[in-house]
């Protein structure tokens, strides 16, 4: 069974700095996507970053860049220039790509921004 | 563009009633998702619509049903409540059923809070 960990339920960060939140799955097959979703207290999923397990380089999006590390099974976010919108929960979450209905999610982390 | 709608925000049952949340999808989305997100649990795949038919649905009893309206809208229904129900529910939808494969990917709503007392 894929699963997918966050071992940091909480975090926090000063407005400006830079953060990492982890995250490691579990999984025996080859292709498969991650994804890190964010949920802030609107309780609205967004996603805000994604990266396919075949491509060798570390997906990113503006401030937000990912370390994918295949053989290590491990997918960290990186939150540069941290703002205070950024507090919120983060998901990891996992898909593969003969089910791509069913997302498995990890149990999150709650990231506080500073001022 | 409206996003992904749900109905009602909140909705406080007793235990054994039946619940019923609604979701609108994004204009032109034909699959529906379901989650649900119990404190401390993070997000469980619960039920997947497409083009008004169940494809899937995860490890939750059978008192946890839906249906897809040809309009793509979708009813959850929760019989027989139980405490441990209570949880926030997510809607998601997507372009027809390659979901988080298609540029459009997977867009979330707000969610229904539902608590059982």
């Amino acid at each position: 069974a894929q699963t997918v960990t966050q071992s940091q339920p909480e975090m926090s960060v000063q407005e400006a700095e830079t953060v990492t939140l982890s995250c490691t799955y579990d999984t025996s097959e080859n292709n498969y996507y991650l994804f890190w979703y964010k949920q802030p207290p609107s309780r609205q999923m967004i996603l805000v970053i994604r990266q396919e397990a075949y491509k060798q380089q570390n997906a990113t999006e503006n401030r937000f860049s990912v370390n994918f590390q295949k053989a290590a099974k491990s997918f960290s976010l990186k939150i540069s220039d941290s703002q205070l919108g950024d507090t919120a929960m983060y998901f990891c979450a996992f898909i593969m790509k003969t089910s791509y209905d069913k997302v498995i999610f990890g149990p999150g982390t709650s990231l506080s921004v500073i001022p | 563009e409206a996003g992904v709608t749900q109905s009602p925000t909140h909705l406080i049952k007793t235990r054994g009633q039946q619940a019923t949340l609604r979701c609108s999808p994004i204009s032109g989305h034909t699959s529906v998702y379901w989650y649900q997100q119990a404190l401390g649990l993070g997000l469980q795949f619960l039920l997947w619509y497409d083009e008004g038919e169940e494809r899937n649905r995860g490890n939750f009893p059978p008192r946890f049903s839906g249906r897809q309206f040809p309009n793509y809208s979708s009813e959850l229904n929760v019989n027989a409540l139980e405490l441990e129900d209570s949880a926030l529910y997510l809607c998601a939808s997507s372009l027809h059923n390659r979901g988080l494969l298609t540029n459009y990917g997977y867009t979330f709503g707000s969610g229904t809070r539902l608590t059982v007392v």
